[in-house]
């Protein structure tokens, strides 16, 4: 079954503005992670936060995560068309080991 | 970073076949290894989860004899569909975790599209 929902279900941006991808689950989580996936790709892993933390940089990446809501942000600041793909969030409930509950995704076209 | 090795990356067969899909850790090792089917603009759904030298754990409504998994090594999981129907037409992707890390990102495959004529 399905845990986390991401909101837009699609987004369309032009380069250089920032995105912003919602998330949310419905149980207690060990950490959230954030993939990307290429049409007709595989996903890629773009970051992860633990249930304890609340907000995470990694490069034009910002993730905020709020348990008190069961809810996530990714932002991709300073936008490009290279980072059209899918998002999805995924959350994982007890750590090492466990499988993943992956999210519907958001398409995201950035428009040169 | 680690490297997840999916073969074919396509395949086309005739409905009735059997096709065989290779998942390899090229640089690590994998003791388990999971099997996502994914249909297009949707989320992945987990179809099994691989574990070396043990039976796979199926998640509720795959049919196991339908969709078999062999993790005979540490380095390798292969999925395959039996006698293949339009229906099983799909994207699959395999993922690993690699233990020397802390286990908790997955590295995926870059996927099989499956269609079954």
């Amino acid at each position: 079954s399905q845990q986390g929902e991401e909101d837009p279900q699609a987004l369309s941006i032009q380069e250089g503005e920032n995105a912003t991808m919602n998330c949310s689950y419905k149980t207690s989580i060990n950490n959230l992670q954030w993939y990307r996936q290429n049409s007709g790709r595989g996903l890629v892993h773009l970051i992860l936060i633990r249930s304890n933390e609340r907000e995470k940089h990694s490069g034009r990446l910002r993730v905020t995560l709020d348990t008190s809501k069961k809810s996530s942000s990714l932002l991709i600041t300073a936008s490009r068309a290279a980072d059209t793909a899918s998002y999805f969030c995924a959350t994982d409930a007890s750590g090492a080991n466990s499988k993943l509950t992956f999210g519907k995704g958001i398409t995201l076209s950035v428009r040169p | 970073g680690a490297v997840v090795s999916q073969h074919p990356s396509w395949v086309i067969c005739k409905s009735g076949t059997s096709v065989k899909i290779e998942c390899r850790s090229l640089d690590f090792q994998a003791t388990t290894m999971f099997w996502y089917r994914q249909f297009p603009k949707q989320s992945l759904m987990l179809m099994a989860t691989s574990n070396e030298g043990s039976k796979a754990t199926y998640e509720q409504g795959v049919e196991k004899d339908k969709f078999l998994i062999n993790h005979a090594s540490l380095t390798l999981s292969t999925l395959t569909v039996t006698s293949a129907h339009p229906e099983d037409s799909s994207f699959y992707i395999c993922s690993a975790r690699d233990v020397r890390g802390s286990n908790e990102k997955l590295f995926f495959g870059s996927g099989t599209q499956l269609s079954v004529l």
